[in-house]
């Protein structure tokens, strides 16, 4: 069974410290992205990952893509309460037009 | 202009009536997809078009019925709706194959059913 699975589910985080979250999936693909979602809101594209090593940055978030290891991390460099929302992964099926989202990891920064 | 629109935002309806959601996009991609994202988050893939040919259709009831008119829009129709049917339904699209791009999203319509 295909899985797209984000570690960790809940993350309670203080202002200023750093932390990654995981996303592992089961299928070959060479495609992810990450989206955030803020409450009550749709999904915001943050990082389009298409090859093996990839790594984007935004400001203090950065992805990063082994497909080899079938894992992706988004990485929170001194986090800021404004980037408290949800945050996804998603995986494009190889060779399909599939795509398919992991269990997301909810963020909480606090001061 | 809203790249992906969907209506309408907000539905309530009774138990076993017939509903539908409108998607529309104006990005010139040619896979639409319909997403289900229940209370606890999770997004569960339900159907994508791909030029208005359905490509994907994940084990969801048959009271669900896609129709895609033209591949700038997707519709939902829902029949006998149940009270398990209540989540956030997003619709989505992309470009799939040379250039693919990232999906884009709609703002979703939450569907309560009382």
């Amino acid at each position: 069974e295909l899985k797209v699975e984000q570690n960790p589910l809940f993350l309670s985080m203080q202002e200023g410290k750093n932390y990654t979250i995981y996303c592992n999936y089961s299928t070959t693909s060479d495609r992810l992205y990450w989206y955030r979602q803020d409450p009550g809101k749709s999904l915001e594209s943050l990082f389009v990952l298409l090859s093996n090593g990839a790594v984007k940055q935004e400001g203090r978030l950065m992805a990063s893509l082994d497909t080899k290891a079938r894992l992706s991390t988004l990485h929170i460099t001194a986090a800021v309460h404004d980037l408290s929302a949800t945050y996804f992964c998603a995986v494009v099926v190889y060779n399909t037009d599939k795509l398919i989202f992991g269990t997301g990891t909810r963020l909480q920064v606090f001061p | 202009d809203t790249a992906v629109s969907q209506t309408p935002k907000y539905l309530v309806t009774q138990m076993g009536n017939d509903k539908s959601i409108k998607c529309e996009q104006n990005l010139g991609h040619d896979t639409m997809y319909w997403y289900k994202q229940d209370s606890k988050k999770f997004l569960k893939i339900m159907f994508s078009y791909n030029n208005k040919e359905l490509i994907i259709n994940e084990t969801v009831p048959n009271r669900f019925s896609p129709k895609s008119p033209d591949k700038a829009h997707l519709n939902l129709h829902i029949n006998s709706l149940e009270l398990g049917d209540s989540a956030v339904y997003f619709c989505a699209s992309t470009h799939i194959g040379r250039g693919q791009t990232e999906a884009f999203f709609g703002q979703g319509t939450r569907l309560t059913v009382v």
